[in-house]
This record gives structure tokens, sequence and C-alpha cells, in this order.
């Protein structure tokens, strides 16, 4: 049972825009920054977003973040065959040991 | 050019010793921590710890403590996370990957991963 609650999977069709939910608690995502991670099939994972809504040099600005308040989104635009992948949320808790959600899965129809 | 390259896949036996190995290359080992995550088969990334390999302060997540130990040798940029005795359920894939500051910034850059099986 993670710490972080996301969706299992979402599903969209190309070229659409879909979002995807982490959410915690006061004494993780609510004090502290997010970050979300693709990681696509036979893969180590990657850096998309950081610092709630930074994206690494590199990372298309079809990939966005926000937070309020305990939960945070991660929103892809223009979504593409690519992006077919599971999506991790990351923070940190109140002892600032780091926590993930449990990954949602990304169809793209 | 930031790399992270760890040691080669492991087939051990219950009760066996391990120690595998992340080397970063390309930046300043000291000035950023590593931190190693365990990905069971078919499962999520679970966050185990982190070093320091600057002054080896090293933080352990709750389910880890006392589970693996985690170290660095600074003079070759190696990271290390080790087990004393490994059990079946240390079957798991086990990334190693860069951090530049506790409870902020994400992890930016990862190794390939280390695939360690344990079966008798």
């Amino acid at each position: 049972q993670s710490v972080l609650t996301q969706p299992p999977s979402v599903s969209a069709a190309p070229g659409q825009k879909v979002t995807i939910s982490c959410s915690g608690s006061s004494s993780n995502i609510g004090n502290n920054y997010v970050s979300w991670y693709q990681q696509l099939p036979g893969t180590a994972p990657k850096l998309l977003i950081y610092e709630n809504n930074k994206r690494p040099s590199g990372i298309p600005d079809r990939f966005s973040g926000s937070k309020s308040g305990t939960s945070a989104t991660l929103g892809i635009t223009g979504l593409q065959t690519g992006d077919e992948a599971d999506y991790y949320c990351g923070t940190w808790d109140s002892s600032l040991r780091g926590v993930f959600g449990g990954g949602t899965k990304l169809t793209v129809l | 050019e930031v790399q992270l390259v760890q040691s080669g896949a492991e087939v051990k036996k219950p009760g066996e010793s391990l120690k595998i190995s992340c080397k970063g290359s390309g930046y300043s080992f000291t000035s950023y921590w590593i931190g190693w995550v365990r990905q069971m088969p078919g499962k999520g990334l679970e966050w185990m710890g982190i070093i320091y390999p600057g002054d080896s302060d090293t933080r352990y997540s709750p389910s880890f403590q006392g589970q693996v130990t985690i170290s660095a040798d600074k003079s070759i940029s190696t990271a290390y996370l080790q087990w004393s005795s490994l059990k079946a359920s240390d079957t798991a894939m086990y990334y190693c990957a860069r951090l530049e500051e506790v409870g902020a910034t994400g992890l930016d850059y990862w190794g390939q991963g280390t695939l360690v099986t344990v079966s008798s």
C-alpha cells in the first residue's frame, strides 16, 4: 500500500489530453515538493517534473505538473503512442524520506 | 554527460550475501546524493534510501532500515547496496539515481538497473 494514491490506469486517444492525480497528506505532499517520473516498458524511470511544476531540460512542454494542498496532478497534452508508460509521483515525508505513488499505467488508445 | 552505470545482473541463493554497485561519472560525485529504488516484478517503485558520498550521510526508509546497507566510496565515485543474507523476496530490479537536494529536487539521472534474482 503506497503512501501516495494514484489511479491504477488512465487512457485517452492520440492527440487528446490526460491528467493523472496523486493524492497524499499534509505530512508528505502538503509540505513538500512533488516530482513525476515516466517509466517506459523495460526501461529505467525518467524524471518528467520536479519541484511541482518544473521540467528538466529536454522534457517537452506537453508535460506539466501542478500541486494544490495535498494533491498533485500530471498533465499530458497532444498524446502520442510513445507516451504509453507507467507514471509515478514522488515526494518526501515529514522525516524527509522519499515516497512514491503506486503508479498509473497510461494507455493511448 | 552525467551517467550512472550499475553492475550486472545477479543470481543468488537464499542466505547468500550480495553487494551491487553504481558508478557515477560526468559530474561531481561528492556533491549529489545517490538514492536506491526497488522495483519488484510487476510492481511499483519503492524508495529504499539515500547516501551523500561527500560525508557518507545515509538515510533509510523505514521498510528497509536494517535490511540493507547503503555505502559509497568517493575515491572511485561508486555507491553500493548490499545484503548480508538474501531472501527470495529480495528478487527485484534495483535502480540507483542521483538527487541534488533532499526534500526538493527529484531523482534526475538514473542507472540502468541491476536485476537481482534470489532462488534456491
